[in-house]
């Protein structure tokens, strides 16, 4: 079966400090993988998508940035973060034409 | 552009009865389709049931329902004999299934399920 993994559950980290957020699946192959942040009482926000490694497309810009550098592998990342970007961060994954399925999520608090 | 409205912030109901939670959505594709996600409070997205644009018939899965209404553009959820371990946020999304399949989620809605 699948499983999708993600690390570190929580985090506190400085304005301005660096950011990388991991999300890894099993039991699958060529996966679409997302990031997602859900802001306090809101609904989730689609941050990047990637239909296979390398292959990165962005939906909101920001100071955020992701990569895919194996199949299953799926960062987030930022090198200066922002007070605006505390937050659920989610990733999920399907393969085309099914639901997507998430992750437990990482839940960062920028101070 | 695709859009999703869930007008009930909170819901509440007692065990054992059935809850419907709201969602209407906006769209001007002919082919999508309609999902709900359970996000009890550790914050993890369930999948809890799908339902195609072209599907002539009702999805269910088990105690969740969802009542598709295409021509008044709506899919309520509906959970009959709620227990209290459906207290939670409740997704509803849409997804288009030209070009690339992402889900725009609405703003959800907590149910509370009370003994």
């Amino acid at each position: 079966s699948q499983t999708i993994h993600q690390w570190p559950a929580t985090l506190v980290q400085p304005v301005g400090s660096p950011l990388s957020l991991e999300c890894t699946v099993e039991g699958t192959s060529n996966p679409n993988l997302y990031w997602y942040r859900q802001a306090a009482g809101r609904g989730l926000q689609l941050l990047f998508y990637s239909v296979g490694i390398g292959q990165i497309s962005s939906e909101v810009p920001q100071n955020l940035s992701a990569s895919r550098p194996q199949d299953r592998q799926f960062i987030l990342s930022s090198k200066k973060l922002l007070l605006s970007d505390s937050g659920f961060y989610l990733c999920a994954w399907n393969l085309q034409g099914y639901e997507q399925y998430f992750g437990p999520g990482t839940r960062l608090t920028v101070t | 552009a695709q859009k999703i409205t869930q007008t009930q912030p909170g819901m509440f109901v007692q065990e054992k009865e059935a809850v419907t939670l709201d969602c209407t959505y906006d769209t001007s594709d002919q082919s999508y389709g309609l999902f709900w996600y359970k996000q009890p409070s550790s914050g993890e997205m369930i999948f809890l049931i799908y339902q195609g644009s072209y599907d002539e018939q009702n999805a269910t899965e088990g105690r969740y329902s969802l009542n598709f209404q295409k021509a008044r553009k709506s899919a309520n959820l509906v959970i009959s004999a709620s227990q209290l371990g459906d207290s939670a946020m409740y997704f509803c999304a849409m997804r288009e299934t030209a070009g690339f399949q992402k889900l725009v989620f609405g703003t959800g809605t907590r149910l509370l399920v009370s003994p």
